[in-house]
């Protein structure tokens, strides 16, 4: 596997669901990201992860409950989703602080819908 | 206040021709990054090119270049030569401070088809 990969690509999940997006990169990035990308709206950034550590977290509800176990993999843990969560769920990552022009790598994304 | 704006919704180009994408920023900060990103049907955000704001020259890669003019707080994107497999979404995005960790600020976006 190279690049950043995401599973699964596509989750159907009722509002009673629990389940996980995961994230992983092959890059030997530090730094690492969740992004919700819905229709018609700019892509808003959730988490970020630097060094396995959280440092950004905009806003986000506590439905979405993010985990970096380490710098390679990142989890996105839902449950009770509202039916406005159907979404893009986008994860990235970067070079660590002071490397690197700090360009983020995209993963293909997760097409979530929330019933 | 929005700090990328892009104000091309979409835009059709004919192959081959050049096509120019818009995006102007606000910060105050005088150590920023910009990006563009291409984002095709299948979702995946791909990265294009990169300007510092301390670069004095334009970046440039392959068929794409950076215009920027730091004074106007401009970055357009210029695709030289567009090509059918340019059709996506474009998407402007800013770093402010100079830690490569720091989140990045998108713009809405440009849809770009290129017309046969």
């Amino acid at each position: 596997e190279t690049g950043v990969t995401q599973t699964p690509r596509h989750l159907v999940m009722g509002m009673t669901n629990k389940k996980s997006l995961k994230c992983e990169q092959h890059l030997g990035h530090n730094a690492m990201y969740w992004y919700k990308q819905s229709a018609k709206k700019p892509l808003e950034l959730m988490f970020v992860y630097n060094f396995k550590e959280q440092t950004e977290n905009n806003s986000v509800p506590s439905r979405f409950s993010p985990e970096c176990p380490n710098s390679s993999h990142l989890f996105l843990h839902l449950h009770t989703l509202q039916p406005e969560d159907s979404a893009l769920y986008l994860c990235a990552s970067s070079q660590a602080a002071g490397q690197g022009a700090g360009e983020q790598f995209f993963g293909p994304g997760t097409r979530l819908t929330v019933l | 206040a929005q700090k990328i704006t892009q104000t091309q919704p979409g835009m059709f180009v004919q192959e081959k021709e050049a096509v120019t994408l818009d995006c102007t920023y606000d910060t105050s900060d005088p150590s920023y990054g910009l990006f563009w990103y291409k984002q095709p049907s299948s979702g995946e955000m791909i990265f294009l090119i990169y300007q510092g704001s301390y670069d004095q020259q334009n970046a440039t890669e392959g068929r794409y270049s950076l215009n920027f003019q730091k004074a106007r707080k401009s970055a357009n994107l210029v695709i030289s030569a567009s090509q059918l497999g340019d059709s996506a979404m474009y998407f402007c995005a800013m770093r402010e401070g100079d830690s490569s960790a720091s989140k990045i600020i998108f713009g809405s976006g440009t849809r770009l088809s290129i017309r046969p």
